[in-house]
């Protein structure tokens, strides 16, 4: 089926470990984006992406790196995992014209 | 202070009621308004779009978007218990190249309880 395909949809990790949550979209979308969605704070944009290769921070970048070697992925990587990190996680894209953004199912994630 | 904000409730309305949903906003560059709704453990998906000022119905949801008070607002009309989710307010400013590419600024959410 065609969209936004979210991976894992839920993960545990221990503080200080690396994590991987992919992204993936069948639409060829030339933007994608990161946002967290936390309780008090609604989602905030982590990293986007204007097209493969470039990338750029949004609003808490820290303690995460992206990276967009093709168009349909966009994989968000925490490169040593802290508790602040635990949210939910929600990878959405654009076609660049009207600011509609479409968003994946999201990944839980609870870093202990 | 925000860029968005939104009262994040919780709201509760019986069957039926007229729901009225607010967003506050401060930087006058936002041109592109858009109304989320997302559903427990779901993503956002996309409920109402406006560009610059005016209002914009769909169904049982109209969307008002006021430019000179920096405020925007959406109506449920006949609200019905599958109306039960979390509202995001959601806006976008121009990039330079006249167009926008979906970057967005959010209100928190307001969570929304329709009762039968």
């Amino acid at each position: 089926d065609a969209g936004i395909t979210q991976s894992p949809r839920y993960k545990i990790t221990e503080t200080g470990r690396q994590v991987t949550l992919m992204c993936h979209q069948t639409w060829s979308h030339s933007y994608m984006f990161w946002y967290r969605q936390d309780l008090g704070h609604g989602l905030r944009l982590i990293y986007y992406s204007a097209a493969a290769d470039i990338t750029d921070k949004g609003e808490v970048p820290d303690g995460y790196v992206v990276s967009r070697s093709k168009t349909e992925n966009f994989p968000l990587t925490l490169e040593s995992a802290t508790r602040s990190q635990t949210s939910v996680y929600f990878c959405a894209s654009s076609v660049g014209v009207g600011a509609i953004a479409f968003f994946g199912q999201g990944t839980r994630l609870t870093v202990v | 202070q925000k860029e968005v904000e939104q009262d994040p409730g919780p709201l509760s309305v019986p069957e039926g009621a007229i729901v009225s949903l607010n967003c506050t906003y401060s930087n006058s560059a936002f041109q592109y308004f858009m109304w989320y709704r997302q559903y427990s453990r779901k993503g956002p998906e996309l409920l109402m779009y406006t560009y610059s000022s005016g209002n914009k119905e769909d169904g049982r949801f109209t969307a008002q978007v006021d430019k000179s008070s920096k405020y925007i607002s959406l109506f449920i009309r006949d609200s019905q218990p599958s109306d039960s989710a979390t509202y995001l307010c959601a806006m976008s400013a121009r990039n330079a190249g006249g167009t926008s590419y979906g970057k967005l600024t959010f209100g928190q959410g307001t969570i929304l309880t329709v009762h039968p």
